[in-house]
């Protein structure tokens, strides 16, 4: 089974532009959430769909976005950069069928922005 | 608030030797714990999760309630162990809350 696929693994953007970060989920997995992955803040929730519909969100401003799509890939959206946006960004899939349903992450996306 | 703590940035434990990773939580409802754990140049990846009770690569961790713990062990830690070790909180359907990680060093 192949695992939780994202795309691209690097970006480089400048301050003020937008991002679009692209996830495809385990085969048969309905839940996809997005995490920010830095040095100092560690890994924040930014938000989980389930079946295209957003269930879950975290503590970020509303230029962090995401979709999710009939065949469950998600993307991720962030508009108006600025420079603590640099991270690594991580999705994970699961069943999300459960709370004890475990998250498979991909190998995520570093983002720099400049 | 939810919260996962670890207080340990690093640990540095001799091949062989017994490794304890703290994990400690709060939360006023029932948790559902986890470890994580990433290799290097690897994914994150499940280790184990309280719910099965189970030991996977000699690791096992017991929920404490009282103490609100889910501190990880093993006996005898091996070379390959090296990795950094996150302990997971999941409050309600998949929004989990990470610890800052540990990363566990075991010296030949």
């Amino acid at each position: 089974k192949a695992g939780v696929t994202q795309t691209p693994r690097y970006l480089i953007k400048t301050r003020g532009q937008q991002v679009t970060l692209s996830c495809s989920p385990i085969s048969g997995h309905r839940s996809v959430s997005w995490y920010q992955q830095t040095p100092g803040q560690g890994l924040q929730f930014l938000f989980e769909y389930f079946s295209e519909t957003q269930r879950n969100k975290g503590n970020f401003p509303g230029r962090f976005s995401g979709r999710q799509f009939s065949n469950s890939r998600s993307e991720m959206n962030v508009s108006t950069l600025e420079l603590g946006d640099s991270a690594l960004y991580l999705c994970a899939s699961s069943l999300g069928t459960g709370r004890s349903s475990p998250l498979h992450f991909g190998n995520g996306t570093r983002l720099t922005v400049t | 608030a939810q919260r996962v703590t670890q207080p340990e940035k690093l640990l540095s434990v001799f091949k062989g030797a017994p490794v304890e990773l703290k994990c400690n939580y709060s939360y006023s409802g029932s948790p559902e714990l986890f470890w994580y754990v990433q290799y290097s140049r690897q994914r994150l990846q499940l280790l184990l999760r309280h719910i099965s009770r189970e030991s996977i690569k000699g690791f096992t961790a017991d929920l404490n309630k009282g103490e609100t713990s889910f501190h990880l062990k093993k006996p005898f830690a091996q070379e390959e162990d090296s990795a950094m070790y996150y302990c997971a909180l999941s409050t309600n359907f998949n929004k989990f809350y990470f610890g800052s990680g540990t990363k566990l060093n075991v010296k030949p």
